[in-house]
């Protein structure tokens, strides 16, 4: 298996901008976990789905962030409008059981002008 | 304060040496806990997991949990070059599906 992908890799974009990180999940896995990981404020989680549902997005900042999972397969990350204070390493993961064995994608780094 | 804390480092030392890393929780409620190794620009791959007191072995790698004091440590031994990486130690709520993680240490083994 290739394991988790994430794309883009990296992002530079301006503030206000719409940014849209993408994830694929490990084949099976029925958990999507969405992280941003800073300097200062370490690995957040986000979201997380469950079957394809969020389950818990109170980790999301605030209505700028959304998140979606329209199948098994794929999930979204969107920030609309983009501001510097997002900028940020985000990770994807996914898991068979749930987060003790979630295995983490490479990242989106994401730099906001 | 953080739930997890965590000293960020940067941590150096010679290959052989043996490597502490520590952390600090606040809440007890939860006494799962896991330890994360990260490389430069990877993601969080879980190295061990412990659960309430006590020590965990798996190879070079030990964990360990104080409860009295709610203190959680990493040690390696015999340390490697390939150990050199960012460790990130955290909490987990198993009912909520949340884990609560330190910054991290980095750490480099020099050879």
């Amino acid at each position: 298996d290739a394991g988790v992908i994430q794309s883009p890799r990296h992002e530079v974009t301006e503030m206000g901008q719409e940014v849209t990180l993408r994830c694929k999940p490990i084949s099976g896995h029925d958990y999507l976990f969405w992280y941003r990981q800073t300097m200062m404020r370490g690995l957040e989680l986000l979201i997380y789905f469950n079957n394809n549902v969020p389950i818990d997005d109170s980790g999301m900042p605030e209505d700028r962030f959304s998140a979606k999972m329209p199948n098994a397969s794929f999930s979204t990350l969107k920030i609309q409008p983009s501001e510097p204070r997002d900028s940020a390493v985000y990770f994807c993961a996914s898991s068979w059981t749930g987060v003790e064995t979630q295995y983490f994608g490479p990242g989106t780094r994401l730099l906001v002008l | 304060q953080k739930e997890v804390e965590q000293d960020p480092g940067p941590l150096s030392v010679p290959e052989g040496a043996i490597v502490s890393l520590n952390c600090t929780y606040s809440n007890s409620a939860f006494q799962y806990f896991m330890w994360y190794r990260q490389y430069s620009r990877k993601g969080p791959e879980l190295l061990m997991y412990t659960y309430s007191s006590g020590n965990k072995e798996d190879g070079r790698f030990t964990a360990q949990v104080d409860k009295s004091s709610k203190y959680i440590s990493l040690f390696i031994r015999d340390s490697q070059p390939s150990d050199s990486a960012t460790y990130l130690c955290a909490q987990l709520d198993f009912g909520n599906e949340k884990l609560t993680f330190g910054t991290g240490t980095r750490l480099t083994i020099i050879p």
